[in-house]
């Protein structure tokens, strides 16, 4: 079953304006973390922001900020005044423990955003 | 403090090789987790390495293989190569045992398999 959801496949928005993009997880367990992370066409996966989920205020990065509410479930990314250089595929994943203290991320399928002039 | 590393970044093989990625993390992680990522499944969780010791596996054949050294650098393998495997693999690091601890990413190694 899909943990987390991403249900925009694209996303567009122009420069100096402020976006959001969705985030939706399904799990079970009470302690669980959030992360959002950017992915340029170079490839490289670019962490942004955190959130824990007995965290009590929205995490934020300098223009990233979490908008998290936990009883739906989302953790929605808000980009403040978009960039040209924002523009990228941005992934949403969550860590749930699990028995060996291990660390798995699982992937939204992601949003790709592009910022125009 | 440097990135995490991977090599090579390119990678071209056929059908029924085998191939072996290298990732160097971050100074001082210990956890080192690899994932692969493509068009059609998205990012999938391949394994974690803690201490040289396997700690948490995805659901991949056991043709896909890794190990980490003492110095916490990882190696993945893929054996007997199919078309499906062409991908882009992701190495991350991180420095604690559990927690609100972030995996970094490295650059990605670009596999095709022709």
């Amino acid at each position: 079953a899909q943990k987390i959801t991403q249900t925009q496949p694209g996303m567009f928005v122009q420069e100096k304006e402020a976006v959001t993009l969705d985030c939706t997880y399904d799990t079970s367990d009470p302690s669980y973390g959030l992360f959002w992370y950017k992915q340029p066409s170079s490839g490289e996966m670019i962490f942004l922001i955190y959130q824990g989920s007995y965290d009590q205020q929205n995490a934020t990065e300098g223009r990233y900020s979490l908008n998290f509410q936990k009883a739906r479930k989302s953790a929605n990314l808000v980009i403040s005044a978009s960039q040209l250089g924002d523009s990228a595929m941005y992934f949403c994943a969550m860590r749930e423990p699990n028995s060996n203290s291990g660390y798995a991320l699982n992937f939204g399928k992601g949003t790709s955003l592009l910022v125009t002039p | 403090k440097a990135g995490v590393t991977q090599t090579p970044r390119y990678l071209i093989k056929t059908r029924g090789q085998q191939v072996t990625l290298s990732c160097s993390p971050i100074s001082g992680h210990r956890s080192v987790s690899w994932y692969q990522q493509t068009p059609g499944q998205g990012l999938q969780f391949l394994f974690e390495y803690f201490s040289e010791t396997q700690r948490n596996k995805g659901n991949f054949p056991g043709r896909f293989s890794g190990r980490q050294f003492s110095n916490s650098r990882s190696e993945m393998n893929v054996s007997t190569l199919e078309l499906g495997d062409s991908a882009l693999y992701l190495c991350a690091s991180s420095s604690l045992a559990g927690g609100a601890d972030t995996q970094y990413f490295g650059p990605g190694t670009r596999l095709t398999v022709l």
